[in-house]
């Protein structure tokens, strides 16, 4: 059972260029979620998906997209990189949308937008 | 969404109990206190949860003030492992986790 993996674990991209952040669960969890943390902050949430077929806005969502592809998978694509999109990505999963529910997190994505 | 307030750091020495304060002023009476923490280089991990009542895991424990204002997380006796930032979250029923700025526990040996 390997919890939450995001893939790849460290990324170097020059402004403009264009990516594609992969996470997958393997606990049939139905919402999963895409946060950043900047240096020194806490996570802020850019979006989430409370169940297969459906995205929704957090609160920094500018500049992303993402794809809940299935129920294993969501991704978060960068369409033009920016310098302010250099971050840590966390994706994380819950059994449902209830908050109450523990919330299962990966080890990070580590950008860096030239 | 409810706010919390942390301090920024805090320091235990090895073996001794740490409490972790936690102010939520604004918490309404279905908002359930969590705590999660992240290692260093790491996602963050839950650590406890509770509504009213104080909580113990293998973990931790929880204590929650009785006005429901103030919560206190409890380390028995913190390992170097423990180093950690912690971070008390109110939810506020059907929303999402808004994780602040979290409390810098260093652990001395």
């Amino acid at each position: 059972n390997a919890g939450v993996t995001q893939t790849p674990k460290f990324q170097v991209l020059k402004t403009g260029q264009s990516m594609t952040l992969q996470c997958a669960q393997d606990m049939n969890h139905n919402s999963m979620y895409w946060y950043r943390q900047d240096p020194g902050m806490g996570l802020r949430l850019i979006y989430y998906s409370a169940s297969e077929g459906t995205t929704d806005k957090g609160e920094v969502p500018n500049g992303y997209n993402v794809s809940r592809l299935n129920k294993r998978e969501f991704s978060l694509r960068l369409e033009s990189a920016a310098p302010s999109q250099t971050s840590v990505y966390f994706c994380a999963s819950r059994e449902d949308s209830e908050v109450r529910e523990t919330q299962y997190f990966g080890p990070g994505t580590r950008l860096l937008v030239l | 969404d409810a706010k919390t307030t942390q301090p920024n750091s805090m320091e235990s020495n090895e073996e001794e109990p740490v409490h972790l304060p936690c102010n939520h002023s604004t918490i309404s009476g279905t908002d359930y206190i969590h705590w999660y923490r992240q290692l260093p280089s790491q996602g963050p991990e839950y650590v406890i949860h509770g509504l009213t009542s104080n909580v113990n895991n293998r973990m931790a424990s929880l204590a929650i003030a009785e006005d429901r204002k103030s919560s206190t997380l409890i380390l028995h006796r913190a390992t170097l492992r423990d180093a950690a930032v912690y971070y008390c979250i109110s939810d506020n029923y059907g929303q999402n986790f808004v994780f602040g700025p979290g409390t810098r526990l260093s652990v001395l040996p």
